[in-house]
């Protein structure tokens, strides 16, 4: 089973509000970043993606936002509806570097959810 | 419909077992990834492959060998399995080359090494 005292951060919102869901990511040279969602027994899927010089793209309901100042990611939801209530995953693609391959580095995840 | 399928939903083996889990994908992809996903972790790469007979390491890859001898499949093997790799095993595939780029995930292989 699951670990005991390893919890996601949660955002619990009502259906029918926008949801935002943040992301810190760690290297200032990543060019690439995508948003996975992941709904309770099943894999990832494939939200959205956005390169590095843009700063916002969107969606059907979803808008991805990328400050590069800050280091920072989000995902807004609009009009957020039961059925995205799923653990959220923003990852980082770093170029290769000095011998290294790129890498997509995983966030951990935050867990949405929606309140009918 | 685009699918990733995992053989087993639910695996419990033994220590000292050798493992195998299949992965296959009907999409055509090229480039097919094994991850491990385990809570405070998130998502590590074992291998990939980016063609038939290629494979290269990921972040993890001790304590696992995969092999990829037709293009819709990707097997992991656990060579000799222990109770650290008992986990959630997830297969994807993706038509772009770059791990995670738009990559279509299998529904997981929960293992469990007792």
């Amino acid at each position: 089973g699951e670990s005991v005292g390893l919890h996601l951060p949660t955002l619990s919102v009502q259906e029918g509000d926008n949801s935002i869901i943040n992301c810190a990511y760690s290297n200032s040279a990543s060019d690439y970043f995508i948003w996975y969602k992941q709904e309770s027994g099943k894999g990832p899927q494939f939200i959205i993606d956005i390169r590095s010089n843009m700063d916002k793209r969107q969606g059907q309901r979803v808008t991805v936002l990328l400050n590069k100042t800050v280091k920072h990611l989000s995902l807004q939801i609009a009009a957020t509806q039961p059925g995205d209530s799923a653990v959220y995953f923003c990852a980082e693609n770093v170029p290769p570097n000095a011998g290294n391959n790129r890498k997509l580095i995983w966030g951990l995840g935050t867990s949405l959810a929606v309140n009918p | 419909d685009v699918k990733v399928t995992q053989s087993s939903r639910y695996l419990v083996k033994r220590t000292g077992e050798k493992v195998f889990l299949e992965c296959v994908q009907d999409m055509d992809h090229e480039n097919m990834f094994w991850y491990r996903q385990d809570p405070g972790l998130g998502l590590r790469l074992i291998y990939f492959s980016y063609d038939v007979k290629m494979k290269e390491k990921g972040d993890i890859p001790e304590g696992y060998s995969v092999s990829r001898e037709k293009k819709e499949r990707f097997s992991l093997i656990l060579e000799s399995a222990s109770t650290n790799q008992t986990s959630m095993y997830l297969c994807a595939s993706s038509l772009l080359r770059g791990q995670g780029r738009e990559a279509f995930f299998g529904q997981g292989t929960r293992l469990t090494v007792v």
